[in-house]
């Protein structure tokens, strides 16, 4: 079993859509838990970085984090074309040193 | 700031041939970081630095493959010799351990295609 897992889609939603994506991992020891995203060709670049358990918001994105059921969640409100991406989680136990990434889930919102 | 900086951004070679790539981290930074990124595999990381000594190479596939931190504002990962199976794109990134956030920034990455 791998540490994360993220089904890698594609995913295509209509504009304004709420997007809901997923990692699951096995390691009960990641305390930091993160979503990047990564446009084609770009390198990926941070988009929520979240401490343990719980919800954080910021603007259209909320992260949620479940260690109970070891399940992390990035949700996208009304989806623009803009956010199309792929769409990366990562987490790590202590140190941003060890980032485990998910494979990424491939996100296209058409206008 | 520039951001991260990497070079080439692209390289095609063949087989056997040796590869270097190279990376300029964002200015006082302390850790940089090589990742190699397949479709099959998703980004992996292949080896980090603490102010400029290496940290942890576990993810090194082989010995074909070297990193160099010679100091702070410039690494190199070397491939040699090359084979198709390394055709990927490799990202470095760097961050400031120890700092709020810890993000790692990404650079563009290069294309490296073995024939």
């Amino acid at each position: 079993q791998k540490e994360v897992e993220q089904d890698p889609g594609p995913l295509s939603v209509p504009e304004g859509a709420i997007v809901s994506l997923n990692c699951t991992y096995s390691n009960s020891a990641f305390q930091y838990f993160m979503w990047y995203r990564q446009y084609s060709r770009k390198g990926p670049e941070l988009l929520m970085y979240t401490y343990s358990s719980g919800n954080k918001e910021d603007g259209r994105f909320t992260a949620q984090v479940d260690k109970s059921s070891k399940y992390i969640s990035l949700f996208i409100r009304d989806s623009q074309p803009s956010d199309s991406a792929t769409y990366l989680c990562a987490m790590t136990v202590g140190s941003q040193g060890n980032l485990i990434f998910g494979k990424g889930t491939k996100l296209s919102v058409k206008p | 700031d520039a951001g991260v900086i990497q070079s080439p951004r692209h390289e095609v070679t063949e087989m056997g041939q040796e590869v270097t790539l190279r990376c300029k981290p964002i200015s006082g930074h302390n850790s940089l970081f090589w990742y190699r990124q397949t479709m099959m595999r998703g980004l992996e990381l292949l080896i980090y630095f603490n102010n400029n000594v290496p940290i942890d190479d576990s993810g090194m596939p082989e010995d074909r493959f070297s990193a160099k931190m010679p100091n702070a504002s410039f690494s190199t990962l070397k491939i040699q010799p090359s084979e198709p199976r390394d055709s990927a794109v490799y990202f470095c990134a760097s961050t400031l351990l120890g700092s709020s956030t810890d993000t790692q920034y990404f650079g563009p990455g290069t294309r490296l295609t073995v024939l």
